[in-house]
């Protein structure tokens, strides 16, 4: 069974303040993505990361993933409060050539000024 | 392009009661997956659909079942509702081609409370 797992799950950082997010996951996969969501909304897709060092920057936010650690970061250069969500990692698991995405428990973050 | 579309946007239900969700995919997307969030479980996969057939269930039990049309829309249905069905229930849709699925793209969610 593919287990998602990230932390921290809560993150209270100061504005203008660098962090990272981590996401281990159990078993190979091809895909990781991470999701923004804000509270009472839907998921909001930031990065989809297809292979091994794969690399993607937007904005604040740059993800990475290493499939060979079963490792993907979300780092978050200098926080502002606009950041302020839960960000969600998942990973694309194949079964019986049908794919579903099973998720880390979400990292609620919070931008103080 | 219209993304993902979810009816209804909020349901109250009564335990016991039964409930139908519908979505409606991005045109051409005929993969379409459904998910549950709870504060307790999280984000958990319900099932799959593509080209009407369910190619993939998550586990849940019985009461919850999903279908899907020629058109691609899905409904999803959960009877005799229980209180901890109460939940955010998310709907995503993709392209397959060549059976090389894409990345989903999530509606905007039915928020269902059972009291």
């Amino acid at each position: 069974e593919l287990k998602v797992e990230q932390n921290p799950l809560f993150l209270s950082m100061q504005e203008g303040k660098n962090y990272t997010i981590y996401c281990n996951y159990s078993t190979t996969s091809d895909r990781l993505y991470w999701y923004r969501q804000d509270p009472g909304k839907s998921l909001e897709s930031l990065f989809v990361l297809l292979s091994n060092g794969a690399v993607k920057q937007e904005g604040r936010l740059m993800a990475s993933l290493d499939t060979k650690a079963r490792l993907s970061t979300l780092h978050i250069t200098a926080a502002v409060h606009d950041l302020s969500a839960t960000y969600f990692c998942a990973v694309d698991l194949v079964e019986g050539g049908s794919e579903k995405l099973v998720f880390g428990k979400g990292t609620k973050l919070t931008v103080n000024p | 392009k219209a993304g993902v579309t979810q009816t209804p946007r909020y349901l109250i239900k009564t335990r016991g009661q039964q409930v139908t969700l519908s979505c409606s995919p991005i045109s051409g997307h005929r993969s379409v997956s459904w998910y549950q969030q709870t504060p307790g479980q999280g984000l958990q996969f319900l099932f799959e659909y593509f080209s009407e057939t369910q190619r993939n269930k998550g586990n849940f039990p019985g009461r919850f079942s999903g279908r899907q049309f020629s058109n691609s829309r899905s409904e999803m249905n959960v009877s005799t509702l229980e209180l901890g069905d109460s939940a955010l229930y998310l709907c995503a849709s993709s392209l397959v081609l060549r059976s090389s699925s894409y990345e989903q793209y999530f509606g905007p969610g039915t928020r269902l409370t059972v009291t």
